[in-house]
């Protein structure tokens, strides 16, 4: 069974600070795993992705992720946060093996990320 | 690109009603998958479709269903409303097995 963990419901940082929002998965077979953004009454916008290759993957706005295989976590990270940031994060993983479930996203919970002046 | 289109963005419907959504995918894009999300549940996928053809579905009653027409677009329906339906419904389409591209979410309210 596929399943997404993100272990904080809110991340809160200073505007110039690194940031981190946590993802842990469980997949059956290949993970294909995928950061999204939801600003108030919008819907989910894309972020970045980890199919295969570099452990280091690079996305949209500055953001980046690191998938780690033995830990099995998917972190997104940026270097330096913005208040434009804040919104709610969603990390998403999907069975990438053939004859899995196709399509079909896992969502976490969502982590709201909070950036002050 | 247009982005994906999703029609009407709010609805409020009394209990025991129906409704019927709509989706226009990415140009390009064959693969739509619905998603509902409310706060207690968080994101639940619904369905998907490719090609005209269902091959995916979540665990929702039978009062929840979908359908592709042959231009990618697709509607879902959901009869006899119950209060617990109201929540924002999303679209997202993909191409292949890549990404996938989410709307902007119709907000169902039923009273």
């Amino acid at each position: 069974a596929q399943s997404v963990a993100q272990p904080e419901d809110q991340v809160n940082v200073a505007e110039g600070n690194p940031l981190t929002v946590k993802c842990t998965y469980s997949v059956s077979g290949n993970p294909y795993l995928f950061w999204y953004v939801q600003y108030p009454n919008r819907g989910l916008q894309f972020l970045l992705k980890y199919i295969t290759g570099d452990n280091l993957v690079k996305g949209s706005y500055g953001f980046e992720a690191e998938f780690n295989k033995s830990q099995t976590s998917f972190h997104l990270k940026k270097p330096s946060a913005l208040v434009s940031d804040s919104a709610l994060y969603f990390c998403a993983v999907r069975d990438g093996s053939r004859g899995s479930t196709l399509g079909r996203l896992y969502f976490g919970r969502g982590t709201q990320l909070t950036v002050w002046p | 690109k247009a982005g994906v289109t999703q029609t009407p963005r709010y609805l409020i419907k009394t209990r025991g009603q129906q409704v019927t959504l709509s989706c226009s995918p990415i140009s390009g894009h064959r693969s739509v998958s619905w998603y509902q999300q409310t706060p207690g549940q968080g994101l639940q996928f619904l369905f998907e479709y490719f090609s005209e053809t269902q091959r995916n579905k979540g665990n929702f009653p039978g009062r929840f269903s979908g359908r592709q027409f042959s231009n990618s677009r697709s509607e879902m329906n959901v009869s006899t409303l119950e209060l617990g339906d109201s929540a924002l419904y999303l679209c997202a389409s993909s191409f292949d097995q890549g990404e996938q591209y989410f709307g902007p979410g119709t907000r169902l309210t039923v009273t």
